[in-house]
């Protein structure tokens, strides 16, 4: 019944590693996102995507890189992890893409990231 | 370019307090859309309400009401008689018409409601 999933919950790294989180919504959503909440619980979009189409990429280092297989999923790598990556990553959809910024948009539960 | 501020970082009250959280937003669209979310302890965001902006009137929902005033660009959230599950952090979020679906949320405030 989980309308927005991100696996994994917690993840604890090594600096340098290549690491990715993955998102899947069952909502029917043609819309995704990345949102990146740093230690001050500041919350920032990363990334968006519309059926599979990126349309928001904001000013995000290339370490980090957006992939959806299909309209469900969206998942993000992040190479060459460094200290200020940590934080918690949040996943959300919404119903449609630039034409409905009205629309809820639902949060997945967040993945803590530890870069050490 | 769309902004929003909370001005509150931490609000405490005691049980059964009413408390409001201020929101104030900027934007030059005339077409944009106003949301709060709720963030507890567990760490899931949790949305509250979507308001968009040809719709001033204020709504209600429990105990939870929202006072939305263009004129004063303010979004604020009004909780009556607060709970101590009421505690949490509560975003503002701003989505204009021009910049797609993404959303520019506030710092957030925390909300500590003690018993």
């Amino acid at each position: 019944d989980t309308a927005v999933s991100q696996t994994p919950k917690y993840l604890v790294t090594q600096m340098g590693n290549d690491k990715s989180i993955k998102c899947e919504q069952n909502l029917g959503h043609d819309t995704m996102y990345w949102y990146k909440q740093d230690s001050k619980k500041f919350l920032k979009i990363m990334f968006s995507y519309n059926n599979k189409e990126l349309i928001i990429n904001e000013t995000v280092p290339n370490r980090f890189s957006p992939k959806s297989p299909d309209k469900a999923h969206l998942n993000l790598h992040i190479n060459s992890l460094e200290l200020g990556d940590s934080a918690v990553y949040f996943c959300a959809s919404s119903p449609q893409g630039t034409s409905g910024p009205n629309n809820e948009q639902f949060f997945g539960p967040g993945t803590r990231l530890t870069v050490l | 370019a769309q902004k929003v501020t909370q001005a509150q970082t931490e609000i405490s009250v005691v049980e059964k307090e009413d408390v409001t959280l201020d929101c104030v937003y900027e934007t030059r669209d005339t077409t944009y859309y106003l949301f709060w979310y709720k963030q507890p302890p567990s760490g899931e965001l949790v949305f509250l309400i979507r308001r968009n902006s040809f719709d001033e009137q204020n709504e209600i929902s429990g105990r939870y009401s929202w006072n939305f005033q263009k004129s004063t660009s303010s979004f604020n959230f009004t909780i009556t008689a607060s709970q101590v599950v009421d505690s949490a952090v509560y975003f503002c979020a701003l989505s204009e018409e021009t910049s797609g679906s993404r959303l520019t949320f506030g710092e957030g405030t925390q909300l500590t409601v003690n018993p």
